[in-house]
């Protein structure tokens, strides 16, 4: 089945800093990449996600890129405030065989101002 | 419009004791699935399903049954639990290759 690994497991910024989280697949069919974020003590949601048909995605702060021929997508987050401290996952979704939504590990990020 | 709702919120088991997690959605959404999460762990696939009366296992799956009689309910039951099986339960559907959405969680106690 689908594997999904994730980088780093833990990343610390100061305020105003980048971040940038990397997940690789496995599964050359897959064609969806998200991107979730889950505040502590909370569900997990959606904040972003790529299509196989474009490369990069932004949504003000956030973006995705995505390298099809290497099988790794990426989450940018410019200016980080410490709002943005979570965890966030990746995941590789099901495709038309009926595999199952599949996470990676996480990341939790920490913005210090 | 409620989306994905999970019952209960909280629970506390006497190892050994049985118990059913229900999961609720209304966008009639194909997909559902329950995970487990533990600190450090991420989420863990217990059980997923793919369509009403259809069920599969996932990485963690042993100590637990799921059924899918209605295409909008996904329950999952603990036979015996241990403590082990201590952690935070979430409940999700989707459509393949779309957005997921979320239950709230049910964190659940084994003693």
């Amino acid at each position: 089945g689908e594997n999904v690994e994730q980088h780093p497991s833990t990343l610390s910024v100061q305020e105003g800093d980048s971040a940038v989280i990397k997940c690789t697949y496995s599964d050359s069919a897959s064609n969806y990449f998200p991107w979730y974020k889950q505040e502590l003590g909370k569900r997990p949601q959606l904040i972003i996600d790529i299509r196989s048909n474009v490369g990069e995605k932004k949504d003000q702060r956030i973006a995705v890129t995505l390298n099809k021929t290497a099988k790794h997508f990426s989450l940018h987050i410019t200016e980080t405030q410490p709002e943005d401290s979570a965890v966030y996952f990746c995941a590789a979704p099901p495709n038309q065989a009926g595999t199952a939504l599949i996470f990676g590990k996480g990341t939790t990020l920490s913005v210090s101002s | 419009n409620a989306g994905v709702t999970q019952t209960p919120k909280f629970r506390v088991l006497k190892t050994g004791q049985s118990m059913t997690l229900l999961c609720a959605q209304d966008m009639n959404h194909e997909y559902m699935y329950w995970y487990r999460q533990d600190p450090g762990m991420g989420l863990r696939l217990i059980h997923y399903s793919v369509g009403e009366g259809t069920t599969a296992k996932g990485e963690v799956p042993d100590g637990y049954n799921v059924s899918r009689l209605k295409k909008q309910n996904f329950l999952l039951g603990l036979e015996s639990a241990a403590p082990s099986q201590t952690s935070v339960y979430f409940c999700a559907s989707s459509y393949p290759t779309e957005e997921a959405f979320f239950g709230q969680g049910t964190r659940l106690t084994v003693v």
